[in-house]
């Protein structure tokens, strides 16, 4: 079975900018959530989507949005990008979070 | 909201030592769920063991057990006979029951295994 992939493996952007990370789910999931870790910290949960709904958001600003699409990959999406949004970002997926989740190695975004 | 403390930022212990890593949790709730990952340099966090709270036996893989204390709202992570690719940032982890399945992390301890 395929894992959780992501997309780039790294990217630097300008502040004010936008970006858009890729996340392919391991097959046979159906849930994926996103989480961002700063350097030095454990992951923070953004939001988490569910056949195709968002079902659960972290303290985030709405300037951080996702899409999954039918074949259960997804993408987030940060706008007007600051300075502290440089971090690993994350993608998880699962059949049933209870279980456990699959993790991508992550993006790491350099905003500068 | 639930909080997760890992008191201890790094540890480092010999090749074939058993080493125990600690975590405690704060949370009004009843059924969760509590987990140990595993996130080596390749930066992929890895499940490494489960608890069901509702379970009082401790959940074992292989060379990694864990301790759970529910009342101390306690979950300490044991590693026997450490082997070098052991190194790596541990993180606990909790998720509710119910509503969105989000789990929430400790900060991390970073584990060296000497040879």
């Amino acid at each position: 079975e395929t894992g959780v992939t992501q997309s780039p493996t790294h990217l630097i952007k300008t502040r004010g900018q936008q970006v858009t990370l890729r996340c392919s789910s391991q097959s046979g999931h159906n849930t994926v959530s996103w989480y961002q870790q700063a350097l030095g910290q454990g992951p923070q949960f953004i939001f988490q989507y569910y056949r195709e709904e968002e079902n659960g958001r972290g303290n985030f600003p709405p300037r951080f949005s996702g899409l999954q699409f039918p074949n259960y990959s997804s993408e987030l999406n940060v706008n007007a990008l600051e300075l502290d949004d440089s971090a690993l970002y994350l993608c998880a997926s699962s059949r049933q979070g209870v279980y456990g989740y699959t993790f991508g190695s992550g993006t790491r975004l350099t905003v500068v | 909201a639930q909080t997760v403390t890992q008191s201890q930022p790094e540890m480092s212990v010999q090749e074939a030592e058993t080493v125990t890593l600690s975590c405690t949790y704060d949370t009004s709730e009843n059924n969760y769920y509590l987990f140990w990952y595993k996130q080596p340099p390749s930066r992929q966090m890895i499940l490494v063991i489960r608890q069901e709270a509702y379970k009082q036996q401790n959940a074992t893989e292989n060379r990694f057990s864990v301790n759970f204390q529910k009342a101390a709202k306690s979950f300490s992570l044991k590693i026997s006979d450490s082997q070098l690719g052991d190194t790596a940032m541990y993180f606990c982890a909790f998720m509710k029951h119910e509503g969105a399945q989000k789990l929430v992390f400790g900060q991390g301890t970073r584990l060296t295994i000497n040879p």
